[in-house]
């Protein structure tokens, strides 16, 4: 079973705030992700790490800022946030290369809504 | 560069019937194939993977068998449940680039009625 959280799971918030979206795993995985998800269920990767202190953008240009500090912790902020960040925000991490051919393991998901 | 082509849904069955969700794939090199399968209000789940060619993946009555030849990772199950309603994204890890990423196809939401 896997080990990765996020919180919260639903936020629904104004236009211009500052939000912040955890995301935090048990298994020691470097590898961690950041995927939208929009209505049409289609997954973008926006951001990634290869561990502490890395982080670059995925195939999908977001306003969106990551940090990884930790290994366990990978969170996801918006400075300002617009109706068009509503959006389904969900966390994954993976092990190393080679192994289990980077089987990726998800969070539940956060559910954003800008008003 | 990588990608992976969907069956187009909605797709709805009743129980107890056959499916099948078609997937097929451009990829450099030879990578690993997965099923995901992702249920209301939850994140995805890994519901099997093959990582070569010929390989069968199963789970929970669920199979696909990678063929190379073919490029398709097709997706089966011989008798459907309700609890089987869920949205199904086929994916890929290229080995070219490190199995860094993950490509996903656009999802298929199935649908199950009684």
């Amino acid at each position: 079973e896997a080990d990765i959280y996020q919180t919260p799971r639903y936020l629904v918030i104004g236009t211009g705030k500052k939000i912040t979206l955890e995301c935090s795993q048990t298994m020691g995985h470097d590898k961690m992700y950041w995927y939208q998800q929009d209505p049409g269920m289609e997954l973008h990767l926006i951001h990634y790490s290869y561990g502490v202190n890395s982080t670059e953008k995925g195939d999908l240009s977001s306003e969106s800022t990551v940090s990884r500090i930790r290994t366990e912790h990978f969170p996801l902020t918006l400075e300002s946030a617009r109706p068009s960040h509503t959006s389904q925000y969900l966390c994954a991490s993976s092990e190393p290369s080679g192994r289990a051919g980077n089987e990726q393991f998800f969070g539940p998901g956060t559910r954003l809504t800008v008003l | 560069g990588d990608s992976v082509t969907q069956m187009e849904g909605p797709v709805t069955l009743s129980e107890e019937a056959c499916l099948t969700i078609n997937c097929t794939y451009t990829a450099t090199g030879y990578p690993s194939l997965f099923w995901y399968v992702q249920y209301p209000g939850e994140g995805l789940q890994l519901l099997l993977k093959a990582t070569k060619a010929d390989d069968k993946g199963s789970n929970k009555g669920f199979e696909a068998t990678y063929r190379k030849e073919t490029t398709s990772f097709h997706l089966e199950k011989g008798s459907v449940q309700v609890s089987d309603s869920a949205v199904y994204f086929c994916a890929l890890s290229d080995p070219n680039f490190g199995n860094e990423k993950l490509t996903f196809g656009t999802g298929t939401r199935l649908t199950i009625i009684p």
